[in-house]
């Protein structure tokens, strides 16, 4: 049971390059979401998705796309990297979106240069 | 914006005390949830206590939630070196599925 895997965990881009963050969980959870981590600004919600089929977006959704074809993958998509966009990433899943912890990813350190 | 915001930004105690550290929110909620988050790590669950909850334990730890004052405070007991960490709180508001987290409480166990 590996619970929240994260790949890669570290990544560098240059301005303008596109890169794909994966999530996988292996719980059955139905939620899943990303958050991105910046000093001093805590966890700030990007995308998340209550099941398969099924996204939404979050407190910062500008310059990420993500889609849920499996209850398993929730990947998120940068489309054209910016230097605002460098943080660290985290994916978290739950059973559902109500009444239930989340188990986090080990998280993904992007910098953009 | 965020809906939860932790009090204090950063707290420092003497190993062997008790830590309390607060959080605020802005809309009703279902659930609020707190979280520890090691240097350089991913987050872990702590506790989750529902919106017709007043107090809930879990081992050293406590949580009260007021929601009337819209506020939850997290109280460490007995604290330990190893209890060194950032603490978030997280709120899954009642219009929606959103799970956010406050920007957290940067705790320091001094020996």
């Amino acid at each position: 049971n590996a619970g929240v895997t994260q790949t890669p965990k570290f990544q560098v881009l240059k301005t303008g390059q596109s890169m794909t963050l994966q999530c996988a969980q292996d719980m059955n959870h139905e939620y899943m979401s990303w958050y991105r981590q910046d000093p001093g600004m805590g966890l700030r919600l990007i995308h998340y998705s209550v099941g398969a089929g099924i996204t939404d977006q979050g407190e910062v959704p500008n310059g990420y796309n993500v889609s849920r074809s499996t209850t398993e993958d929730f990947p998120l998509r940068l489309l054209s990297a910016a230097p605002s966009q460098t943080s660290v990433y985290f994916c978290a899943s739950s059973l559902e979106s109500d009444g239930y912890g989340y188990t986090f990813g080990s998280g993904t350190r992007l910098t953009v240069v | 914006s965020q809906q939860g915001e932790e009090d204090p930004q950063a707290l420092s105690i003497q190993e062997g005390e008790n830590a309390t550290m607060n959080c605020s929110y802005k809309t009703s909620i279902n659930n609020l949830q707190w979280y520890r988050q090691n240097s350089g790590r991913g987050l872990v669950h702590l506790i989750l206590i529902r919106s017709n909850e007043r107090e809930k334990h879990s081992g050293r730890l406590r949580v009260t939630l007021d929601t009337s004052k819209k506020s939850s405070s997290l109280l460490i007991t007995a604290s330990r070196a190893a209890d060194t960490a950032s603490y978030f709180c997280a709120t899954d508001s009642n219009r929606d599925d959103k799970i956010i987290f406050g920007k957290g409480t940067r705790l320091h166990i001094l020996p």
